[in-house]
């Protein structure tokens, strides 16, 4: 069955300070892969996507975010974080195994401190 | 471009109601997804309609349908409300040809009372 996990529920950081959220999946294939961010009341945004070629990938906002076959994650980044940053934070995977819905993990709420 | 609209933004309904709420998707994308967000379940997916047929399907009872028309603009529909169904109903559109890249609109927030 397909999973994703978001191992940290809430994550503060402070202004300025680098950022790095988690995302472990568990799935049969490598899948398509996705962050997406959510602020309060809103819907989904999508920050960056992984489908193939080179592990790195970049996104809006500054972030990237990195794919690693061998531990099945996709963890994601920002060197310097801003105060508008603060949100919630969304991992998701697909696969055209699956009819490519979105899975998505429980979500990491990210507060930036001044 | 405009983004994925979706309407009403806000219903209060009282149990044993039903509810249809509306979702126009990006010009030039032909599918409709709709997802379900409580606190405690956290995003689910409900169904998936291209085409205007129903490709894919979660595990929702069968008060949640849905529908799609000619012009890509999808409906989902809740009957028999229950408390339970108090929720954030996502929309979400994509191309469908590829790799899924969806698209979020803003949301329905559904409260049942």
């Amino acid at each position: 069955a397909q999973s994703v996990t978001q191992p940290d529920i809430h994550i503060t950081v402070s202004e300025g300070a680098s950022l790095e959220l988690r995302c472990n999946y568990s799935y049969g294939a490598t899948p398509y892969l996705f962050w997406y961010v959510q602020s309060p009341g809103q819907g989904l945004q999508l920050l960056l996507k992984y489908f193939s070629g080179d592990t790195l990938v970049q996104g809006i906002k500054g972030f990237e975010a990195e794919f690693k076959r061998s531990q099945s994650s996709f963890n994601l980044r920002k060197p310097s974080v801003h105060w508008s940053d603060a949100a919630e934070y969304f991992c998701a995977v697909a696969s055209a195994e699956y009819g490519n819905k979105l899975v998505f993990g429980a979500g990491t709420i990210l507060r930036v401190k001044s | 471009k405009a983004g994925v609209t979706q309407t009403p933004r806000y219903l209060i309904k009282t149990r044993g109601q039903q509810v249809t709420l509306s979702c126009s998707p990006i010009s030039g994308h032909r599918s409709v997804s709709w997802y379900q967000q409580t606190p405690g379940q956290g995003l689910q997916f409900l169904f998936e309609y291209f085409s205007e047929t129903q490709r894919n399907k979660g595990n929702f009872p069968g008060r949640f349908s849905g529908r799609q028309f000619s012009n890509s603009r999808s409906e989902m529909n809740v009957s028999t409300l229950e408390l339970g169904d108090s929720a954030l109903y996502l929309c979400a559109s994509s191309i469908r040809q590829g790799p899924p890249e969806a698209f979020f609109g803003q949301g329905t927030r559904l409260t049942v009372v």
